[in-house]
């Protein structure tokens, strides 16, 4: 079983749409948590952190719940710049990362 | 500022030979950490870099693959006796010690003939 679990899409939603992403991760030690963006043959970004409390910047939403091990992003009206591939990232205290096999979303016209 | 940087960025070379992949990371970054991308495979951690020292090298595949670290700065990542399955995207990243955000480089592209 992969450390980290996220259903690979792809996603392909129309301009304006609200679109979910989930992701599970096994290992109840993990410290932080993270949303990667990654576009085509570019380098992972930071998109946003996740915290128990949920948070919130702009269009996107992230949600962690630590009893089920589970980690959301929503993303509402989508844009066609959204289309890219999305990571769910766990961390260990000194920030080594394990990433999931990502999410890939097209937003289309 | 300047951010991450990586050379080359891309790299061809013949199974058996040896290879060796630079990280510039951002300056006071303490934190080093390298990446390695390849298809099937997703994103997975290779070794951490605390200043020079390595407390976590468990994501190295085999003892071909070795890193250092040094002056608290760049780090090289070599590959000896390179084998076709070695051929990946490999990232490093660096940070602040403890802090959230990891800045990536744009990655060194491996092939492997």
């Amino acid at each position: 079983r992969k450390e980290v679990e996220q259903d690979p899409g792809p996603f392909n939603v129309p301009e304006g749409a609200t679109v979910a992403f989930n992701c599970t991760y096994s290992n109840s030690a993990s410290q932080s948590f993270f949303w990667y963006r990654q576009d085509c043959r570019k380098e992972p970004k930071l998109l946003m952190s996740v915290y128990s409390s949920g948070n919130e910047d702009g269009r996107f939403t992230a949600q962690l719940n630590r009893a089920s091990q589970y980690i959301s992003l929503l993303i509402r009206d989508s844009k066609l710049s959204d289309s890219a591939t999305y990571l769910c990232v766990v961390g260990t205290s000194y920030g080594k990362l394990t990433f999931g096999q990502g999410t890939i979303l097209t937003v289309h016209p | 500022g300047a951010g991450v940087s990586q050379s080359p960025s891309n790299k061809v070379t013949e199974k058996g030979k040896d290879v060796e992949l630079r990280c510039d990371p951002i300056s006071g970054h303490t934190a080093l950490y390298w990446y390695r991308q390849s298809l099937g495979q997703g994103l997975e951690f290779l070794i951490y870099f605390q200043g020079n020292s390595a407390p976590d090298k468990s994501g190295l595949p085999s003892d071909r693959f070795s890193a250092e670290r040094t002056g608290g700065s760049v780090s090289t990542l070599t590959i000896q006796r390179t084998q076709q399955e070695d051929s990946a995207v490999y990232l490093c990243a660096s940070s602040f010690t403890g802090a959230v955000e990891q800045y990536f480089g744009p990655g060194t592209r491996l092939t492997v003939t």
